[in-house]
């Protein structure tokens, strides 16, 4: 089956511990998108990634940091340094046609991050 | 910056009734995409409906179909014969054509549907 994975589905953190979730897609799609989720608000862009070994800050880039290795994986590392981590955190992937990418975005299951 | 608005926080209605949700997005493009994701229980964002705004006419999924106003700045979602399944967070978004292409979300609308 083709699609998004996500994991771990939860995720506990202690304050002051780095921690990373993971983002895999099997739908050659060349761009990648972590988006963040809190209670009574949409989705805001943490990172996004067009191609390979590339990637660029969103709106709320400030306390993550992400990487592209390979196609087909965009890890989220949330540091020590974020402030509030406790979030929903949404991977998405899209395909791109020409020199912007306009097709839709899908989106993975997410990961519930809790900082105990 | 864009802007989407969803000024309806939380709607009901009775099964194999109609609903519209409503949306108002700000921007200064002439060329963007709009999108309506479907957040059930499990959190997974599913896609809804795409409406591409250099196309006058109206997209359609099935039961799914929208209002686009461009003038006016409103792209509306309107759900026929409602199912229980339809019970969902539904969130509104705006993607430039140009730039980063990331996705410009409304803070949502809860939708339930009454048995």
């Amino acid at each position: 089956d083709g699609g998004i994975t996500q994991s771990p589905k939860y995720l506990f953190r202690k304050e002051g511990q780095n921690v990373t979730l993971s983002c895999e897609q099997n739908l050659n799609h060349d761009a990648m998108y972590w988006y963040r989720q809190d209670p009574g608000q949409g989705l805001r862009l943490i990172y996004y990634s067009q191609i390979v070994n590339d990637f660029q800050k969103g709106d709320i880039a400030e306390g993550y940091s992400v990487s592209r290795e390979k196609k087909e994986s965009f890890p989220l590392t949330v540091t020590s340094a974020q402030k509030n981590p406790t979030a929903f955190y949404l991977c998405a992937s899209s395909s791109r046609e020409g020199r912007t990418s306009t097709d839709t975005q899908y989106f993975g299951p997410g990961t519930r991050l809790t900082v105990l | 910056a864009q802007t989407v608005t969803q000024s309806q926080p939380e709607m009901s209605v009775q099964e194999a009734e109609t609903v519209t949700l409503s949306c108002t997005y700000d921007t200064s493009e002439s060329n963007y995409y709009l999108f309506w994701y479907k957040q059930p229980p499990s959190r997974q964002m599913i896609l809804v409906i795409r409406q591409e705004a250099y196309k006058q006419q109206n997209a359609t999924e099935n039961r799914f179909s929208v209002n686009f106003q461009k003038a006016a700045k409103s792209f509306s979602l309107k759900i026929s014969d409602s199912q229980l399944g339809d019970t969902a967070m539904y969130f509104c978004a705006y993607q430039s054509n140009f730039g980063n292409e990331k996705l410009t979300f409304g803070t949502g609308t809860r939708l339930t549907i009454i048995p």
